[in-house]
């Protein structure tokens, strides 16, 4: 199953934009890259999911490599409410469940 | 959109006692169900996965009959830590999924439970 590596924190300043890496260089033809974030004792919130397209929505864009060993999450304009952890997840593949594996993700800290 | 709902947010429970959490999905039918388990200052770490009508799946160091997971709907799953001790306080999150066996369904998460055993 692929793995996923994060920085384990980013600093940005409120307004600008965020741009988070991750790489999965291991990644299968069929398995999707999910973003997700979790805010300070909140459960995960679901960002954006792509497979190869860059794919774009009211919340953030996710731009994936030609060659899927990695994508970048962005976040346009941040906001204090955006300081959060996000974690970049390649679904696993297997059995009936398709669990979601969460690594140790980004800490991303929006500077006002 | 998706809603899970988890109670309790927050529980207090004296050591050697159990302690439950549910898990609702409130707008969806949850085919799929799984539970988290998250220490301070570090990642989820997947405990078990439920399907309705099934037995739990444990993942590998998760003791089953520790932590008992059901699953009797499609709209609610329970979580019962039994004989809590102070090691089990964390923080547990539920997450339902809708569909099965596509990579494009979505996880909805619970807004987590506290648990402090003293």
């Amino acid at each position: 199953d692929a793995k996923t590596t994060q920085p384990p924190s980013m600093d940005c300043a409120e307004g600008r934009a965020a741009n988070l890496p991750c790489n999965h260089s291991t990644i299968s033809g069929n398995e999707y890259v999910y973003w997700y974030r979790q805010i300070h004792s909140q459960g995960p919130q679901y960002i954006i999911h792509g497979l190869k397209n860059n794919e774009t929505n009211e919340m953030a864009s996710l731009i994936i490599t030609e060659d899927r060993k990695s994508s970048t999450l962005i976040l346009p304009h941040a906001t204090l409410r955006d300081t959060a952890v996000y974690y970049c997840i390649v679904k696993k593949k297997g059995g009936a469940t398709n669990k979601l594996i969460f690594g140790t993700g980004t800490l991303l800290a929006v500077q006002p | 959109g998706a809603v899970v709902s988890q109670h309790p947010s927050r529980v207090i429970c004296k050591s050697g006692t159990s302690v439950k959490i549910e898990c609702r999905s409130l707008d969806f039918q949850a085919t799929t169900m799984f539970w988290y388990r998250q220490f301070p200052k570090k990642s989820l770490m997947l405990m078990a996965t439920s399907n309705e009508g099934s037995k739990a799946t444990y993942e590998q160091g998760v003791e089953k009959d520790k932590f008992l997971i059901n699953h009797a709907s499609l709209t609610l799953s329970t979580l019962t830590v039994t004989s809590a001790h102070p090691e089990d306080s964390s923080f547990y999150i539920c997450s339902a999924s809708a569909h099965r066996d596509t990579p494009q369904s979505g996880y909805t998460f619970g807004s987590g439970t506290r648990l402090t055993v003293v």
